[in-house]
């Protein structure tokens, strides 16, 4: 099924430092949504977002909805080893149903 | 406040077998409900969703089928498990198209 261009698939970072990642698609989206998941978990909403331009923080964590409509970023600010996981986006195109297209997810390793 | 469970949370079946993993949404009505797969390493896969009791939409043809006996109940199930059934499966549910959120999941191995 369409799926969502994330990148970078993965990173390994140091403790501390920023991260940054982000999704595009061709199509418009009205909902963008940012998920953690750790392993043999469900995958937890971080952030939503609703308006084309929207900047929503969560602790150190800030997503944005790009103002075309077909991207978003997540930054996470001094990264610490719980933040270890699997990150993914979602959306849901303009006009769709109630489906959500899902990225293929970036995977985080965090070096103390 | 609502909650989302799934269960079993481990499954090992033999190839041939039954299947049924159950879903249940608390602190909310007449929710949208996903089943997703997620293979090892891999993202999501939609296997069904489903807007209203009795109302399915199938996103990949399989063995695998899925019902809505309840407004808040959602069950996937399998006449015969094949190998390629292994994975995560998760269930999931949103009101309108704005948040979705996901159950711990069921992790079934076929052996």
């Amino acid at each position: 099924g369409q799926q969502l261009n994330q990148s970078p698939q993965s990173m390994f970072i140091q403790e501390g430092e920023d991260v940054s990642m982000n999704c595009t698609s061709s199509s418009i989206f009205n909902t963008w949504l940012w998920y953690k998941q750790e392993p043999g978990e469900g995958p937890v909403l971080l952030i939503a977002l609703y308006k084309a331009g929207e900047l929503t923080s969560n602790g150190r964590l800030t997503a944005q909805f790009g103002i075309t409509r077909k991207d978003s970023f997540l930054n996470i600010s001094a990264s610490i080893p719980s933040d270890v996981g699997i990150y993914f986006c979602a959306g849901h195109p303009v006009g769709g149903t109630y489906k959500y297209i899902f990225g293929t997810g970036t995977r985080l390793k965090v070096l103390a | 406040s609502q909650t989302i469970h799934q269960w079993p949370a481990t499954l090992v079946q033999p190839v041939g077998s039954p299947l049924s993993l159950e879903c249940t949404v608390e602190g909310t009505s007449n929710p949208n409900l996903y089943w997703y797969r997620q293979a090892a390493g891999r993202g999501l896969q939609l296997l069904f969703y489903s807007v209203g009791i009795g109302q399915i939409s199938s996103e990949v043809p399989q063995n695998l089928s899925a019902s809505r006996p309840q407004d808040r109940q959602f069950i996937l199930s399998s006449k015969k498990l094949l190998l390629s059934d292994s994975g995560f499966y998760l269930c999931a549910w949103s009101v309108t198209e704005y948040e979705q959120y996901f159950g711990p999941g069921t992790r079934l191995t076929v052996t």
